[in-house]
């Protein structure tokens, strides 16, 4: 089956850093979503981006599907964005459900 | 509009008692998902359904069962609940190659 790694696998900022967060995959998709999951354990969507760009506030994300790459930038860190965040993929006739990566844990201190 | 939803919230059950997980969700959609969360690790697909009266196997289905007998439900059942399957269980929908919108969770914990 396809194959996601993301990293790095954990990352430590202060409030106002930037980051990029990378998600690379080993086969074609017909979907790849980005989510956070909270302290609390809840997954909350953030991106559905199978190509291109998206932007919501201080949150981008980039897919190069011929790459098989996708890019999570998150802008002027906020300690509301610890967690960890997962990259997701659907590859095939899109009946089966999504393969994610093992996750970037991220921790932003005040 | 409450999205997907499961019940319970959180269960402790014995080796060898049984137990239902329902999800539901109110977005017409299709398809349907039953993942589990291992600690450290991704979601990993346990079962799913592509409409009403339909189930198939994911990638870890052993020890679990799934019903769909309304579009809107998606049931997943441990007929002899083993300590392997202390979890937390999340629940998806979607459209065919959409994205997918998640439940709140289930803690399960197998003494």
């Amino acid at each position: 089956g396809i194959q996601v790694e993301q990293s790095p696998p954990d990352l430590i900022l202060q409030e106002g850093a930037n980051s990029t967060l990378r998600c690379n995959f080993s086969d074609s998709v017909n979907n790849l979503q980005w989510f956070h999951q909270n302290p609390w354990g809840q997954l909350i969507n953030l991106f559905y981006i199978p190509s291109g760009t998206k932007q919501n506030g201080r949150l981008s994300a980039t897919t190069v599907a011929t790459e098989r790459y996708s890019l999570l930038y998150i802008s002027s860190s906020q300690t509301t964005d610890s967690g960890v965040y997962f990259c997701a993929v659907l590859s095939g006739g899109g009946a089966d459900g999504l393969t994610f990566g093992k996750g970037t844990h991220l921790i932003i201190q005040p | 509009n409450a999205g997907v939803t499961q019940t319970p919230k959180f269960r402790v059950l014995k080796t060898g008692q049984s137990m239902t997980l329902l999800c539901a969700q109110d977005m017409n959609h299709e398809y349907m998902y039953w993942y589990r969360q291992d600690p450290g690790m991704g979601l990993r697909l346990i079962h799913y359904s592509v409409g009403e009266g339909t189930t198939a196997k994911g990638e870890v289905p052993d020890g679990y069962n799934v019903s769909r007998l309304k579009k809107q439900n998606f049931l997943l059942g441990l007929e002899s609940a083993a300590p392997s399957q202390t979890s937390v269980y999340f629940c998806a929908s979607s459209e065919a190659g959409e994205t997918q919108y998640f439940g709140p969770g289930t803690r399960l914990l197998v003494l």
